[in-house]
């Protein structure tokens, strides 16, 4: 069964940081990788997806990177600002050939001015 | 057209009652998905619906949950016999074919079991 584990689970940072959010998956038979954000008691936003044949992929100051054989994935946002504070979840499909994702717990991320 | 769209937002009921959650996702997606997730908790899967079929019901926690989806459209979550462990908030995906591509979430309906 596959486990996604989210390191930090909290985060708390001063304005214009350079960060780095850790997610780890047991099985690495996976088709992709997706990093999602979640505002208080809003849904999940998409902001990036790696196939499994890529290494990373960018959107504006977001950077994912995906290692395949050591079941790792890392979310890097450059200059953080107080609007990127949400919970950022990374989601992996099930191995097996289940398309279900497995979610992580998610990292709780404080931008302060 | 607009993005994927959940309703009731709220819902509070007593318990026992019995409860239908709709959710509307973006036009042509063929794969539709519902999680749960509680206060505290990550998200868990409940089902997964590839047009009008679902194939993985594997999540559905009780045979007091059930879904359908009609027209590969519109679908419906329905809870009945309430408990106050159901409290959460339901989330609704859906993406263009399935696994391999973006999912994309609705807002949620917050479901209160007094």
């Amino acid at each position: 069964k596959q486990e996604v584990t989210q390191i930090p689970a909290a985060l708390s940072v001063p304005e214009g940081e350079n960060l780095v959010l850790n997610c780890s998956f047991t099985d690495s038979a996976i088709y992709n990788l997706q990093w999602f954000r979640q505002d208080p008691g809003k849904g999940l936003t998409s902001l990036l997806l790696i196939q499994s044949s890529q290494r990373e992929q960018t959107s504006g100051r977001l950077n994912a990177s995906l290692d395949k054989s050591s079941g790792r994935s890392t979310l890097y946002i450059a200059a953080s600002q107080p609007g990127d504070s949400a919970t950022y979840l990374c989601a992996v499909p099930a191995s097996g050939g289940s398309y279900i994702p497995t979610f992580g717990r998610g990292t709780s991320l404080i931008v302060h001015p | 057209g607009a993005g994927v769209s959940q309703s009731p937002s709220n819902k509070v009921t007593e318990k026992g009652k019995d409860v239908e959650l709709r959710c509307d996702p973006i036009s042509g997606h063929t794969a539709l998905y519902w999680y749960r997730q509680s206060l505290g908790q990550g998200l868990e899967f409940l089902i997964y619906f590839q047009g009008n079929s679902a194939p993985d019901k594997s999540g559905l926690p009780s045979d007091r949950f059930s879904a359908e989806r009609t027209g590969g459209s519109v679908s419906t979550l329905t809870i009945q016999r309430t408990q106050q462990e159901d409290s959460a908030v339901y989330l609704c995906a859906s993406s263009k074919t399935g696994g391999r591509d973006t999912q994309y979430f609705g807002p949620g309906t917050r479901l209160t079991v007094l």
